[in-house]
């Protein structure tokens, strides 16, 4: 299996600053078809997870455009650029290359 | 819009069958070619996706579960539905279907305990 590692396991920012979250995967998840099969998750305090990027930096519909992803490979970054009050929650990516999907253990933000 | 909604027995004794049904709405099963999926949420194990399942009755399964686990589609009932079997305490958790690879329709989850 591909082990996904997050990195902070907690966050606590200040509204309007930023916050990074790191995930690195055990194998490089560059598949022949060019595209990277990375992906971040939200999952707000008493909710189901929510795609938020997909494919490394691809924003899904409706996420705001202060978050942002970065990396290739096996290091990724998931970035937001001001963290709003809504942000709060925790932070999952996954790789979906091989089977099976693996997740990350996740990363709570939270506000101070 | 496409909704999922989980149902299922909340309780199963350990050894037994855990059965779960995932309702589809505002589509087709077969209308489309979403993979149709379970992932699983525990405090101890985090997300753990179970397998998924194509409209056409391809399977994908975890193999850590795969020993264990069915997944079918009902294109009639337009449901989809997980069959894990010789469940322990180690399967207790909150059941979610989801629709899409990557997931991107998740049901609210349904928790499972398993006990005697």
């Amino acid at each position: 299996d591909i082990v996904m590692t997050q990195t902070p396991l907690s966050l606590s920012v200040t509204p309007g600053q930023p916050a990074s979250i790191s995930c690195k995967s055990s194998q490089d998840l560059l598949h022949s078809d060019g595209k990277t099969y990375l992906f971040w998750y939200l999952q707000r305090p008493g909710q189901s997870p929510q795609l938020l990027m997909y494919e490394v930096s691809s924003r899904f519909s409706g996420v705001p455009e202060r978050f942002s992803g970065s990396g290739s490979g096996t290091e990724f970054t998931l970035t937001i650029s001001r963290v709003e009050a809504e942000d709060v929650g925790i932070y999952y990516c996954m790789q979906g290359l091989h089977v099976p999907l693996t997740f990350g253990g996740g990363t709570k933000v939270e506000i101070k | 819009q496409l909704q999922v909604q989980e149902s299922g027995p909340g309780l199963v004794k350990p050894s037994e069958t855990l059965s779960l049904t995932c309702n589809v709405s505002g589509g087709s099963i077969s209308g489309s070619d979403y993979y149709w999926g379970w992932i699983r949420q525990s405090p101890g194990k985090g997300l753990e996706w179970i397998g998924n399942i194509l409209y056409s009755g391809t399977t994908y399964y975890n193999p850590s579960l795969k020993s264990r686990v069915i997944v079918s589609v009902d294109t009639s009932k337009n449901h989809f539905s997980l069959k894990l079997s010789s469940v322990t305490a180690a399967d207790t958790a909150l059941y979610y279907c989801v629709a899409g690879s990557p997931p991107v329709i998740w049901g609210q989850g349904t928790l499972v305990t398993v006990s005697s």
